[in-house]
């Protein structure tokens, strides 16, 4: 069966610390991988995209990877920072334009 | 620029009745997807319009119908509502190219009694 899991449900690390959060799918041949921020009571906000043929993506303080090999994501806060609390969703955009999220990770900055 | 909007925000609903959910795009968007999400999960997709056409559909039952419009504005219906179905309803609108990214509304928190 098709799966895309986020390693853990909670995060906890300390401000300044880098967070890393890791996306694995099984049984999809996704075209494009993203991520999205959601805060609580609130929809997904899109933060990143990257294509299977790119291993890396950079924006601020965000670093994406996309391991096609291995079926992983990684995504990667650096300096972290307490507003960057929040649930962070991996998803997949298949090439019928479908996008299918994972189970997200609920990350905490402890200041 | 407004982005997406749905309604209402809250709604709260018996077993067994029918309920519609609607959704506007975000300006110069023109497919829209909705999906479930319950409390500590990811959204579920339901399904995907494009053209005023069910264009995919996720592991959903036939409960849950939608429309889209000529100005691309959406609904879904679930008809007999379970407990179950109690979640957050998120309606996303993309381009038909989705690489960009999907823009998604703040949702509908459905409560089944």
């Amino acid at each position: 069966s098709q799966k895309i899991e986020q390693n853990s449900e909670a995060l906890n690390i300390q401000e300044g610390k880098t967070a890393t959060l890791t996306c694995n799918y099984t049984n999809y041949s996704p075209a494009y991988l993203q991520w999205y921020r959601q805060d609580p009571g609130r929809g997904p906000v899109f933060l990143l995209l990257i294509r299977e043929n790119e291993k890396e993506k950079r924006k601020e303080r965000l670093k994406v990877t996309f391991d096609t090999t291995l079926k992983q994501s990684l995504f990667h806060i650096t300096a972290s920072q307490p507003a960057d609390s929040a649930t962070y969703l991996c998803a997949l955009l298949t090439g019928a334009n479908n996008l299918f999220f994972g189970t997200g990770t609920r990350l905490t900055v402890i200041p | 620029d407004a982005g997406v909007t749905q309604s209402p925000t809250h709604l709260i609903k018996t077993r067994g009745q029918q309920v519609t959910l609607r959704c506007s795009p975000k300006s110069g968007h023109d497919t829209v997807s909705w999906y479930q999400q319950a409390l500590g999960q990811g959204p579920q997709f339901i399904f995907q319009y494009y053209e005023e056409e069910e264009r995919q559909r996720g592991n959903f039952p036939d409960r849950f119908s939608g429309h889209q419009f000529p100005n691309y504005s959406s609904e879904l219906n679930v008809n007999a509502l379970l407990l179950g179905d109690s979640a957050l309803y998120l309606c996303a609108s993309s381009l038909p190219d989705s690489r960009r990214g999907y823009t998604f509304g703040s949702g509908t928190r459905l409560t089944v009694v």
